[in-house]
């Protein structure tokens, strides 16, 4: 079946410009999250949903990173007044709940890369 | 709060040879642990995890690795590598109760030569 979607798959932008990035998860998954993955570094955890509501956003760097899923599947996340150092690779991951199962698995897609020059 | 280390940046091995990669964690609770791999061009994918049980975890591909509470440590190993494992490999931590949110290490790179 379909993954995980990403688009745009690369995204460059100038300093202090607006961005979305929107993540399609997998039919039926009601957890979806966002991870940040910087050159060298392993991904790390922005915001995760369960259904339309923000369970936990305290990965957020500061108030210019917003994410919403307002229907309870695709998400966008959007970055204000962008700066050179948000320039990475923006992961999307869903699974079927939030609750860690033995049977359950985040799935990744294939992931947005920003470039802010 | 937890974080994982990956002590080895860069692995490179023959064919054949075998694998152990380390990972260490720390957590004071009850933790859940992953390895996930990145083959070039693709997306981020489950090699295995340990939820509870056995602390000896089989996974795809004829990977394993084991869990050491004492040692907070869930080392991957695999008795004879291939070149197509060639690949960029994380271990990531969630805790039980702080939903399914993962913490990654920063990965190692394993490059396997013909």
């Amino acid at each position: 079946g379909a993954g995980v979607s990403q688009t745009p798959s690369n995204k460059v932008t100038e300093k202090g410009k607006y961005v979305e990035l929107r993540c399609d998860p997998i039919s039926g998954h009601t957890a979806l999250y966002w991870y940040r993955q910087s050159l060298g570094q392993g991904p790390e955890f922005l915001i995760y949903f369960q259904g339309t509501g923000a369970a936990d956003d305290s990965g957020l760097p500061n108030d210019r990173f917003f994410a919403v899923r307002p229907e309870g599947s695709v998400s966008t996340l959007k970055i204000q007044r962008t700066e050179r150092g948000d320039s990475a690779v923006y992961l999307c991951a869903s699974s079927l709940s939030i609750s860690v199962s033995r049977t359950d698995t985040q799935y990744f897609g294939p992931g947005t890369r920003l470039t802010v020059l | 709060a937890q974080s994982v280390s990956q002590h080895n940046h860069h692995v490179i091995l023959s064919e054949a040879a075998s694998l152990e990669l380390g990972c260490n964690y720390s957590y004071g609770g009850t933790v859940n642990l992953f390895w996930y791999v990145q083959y070039p061009g693709q997306h981020l994918q489950l090699l295995l995890k340990y939820f509870s049980g056995d602390p000896l975890v089989k996974g795809i591909k004829g990977f394993e690795a084991e869990f050491i509470k004492s040692k907070f440590s869930f080392n991957l190993r695999k008795p004879s590598v291939q070149w197509s494992d060639t690949a960029e490999y994380f271990c990531a931590v969630s805790s039980t109760g702080g939903g399914n949110k993962l913490t990654f290490g920063t990965g190692t790179q394993l490059k396997v030569e013909l």
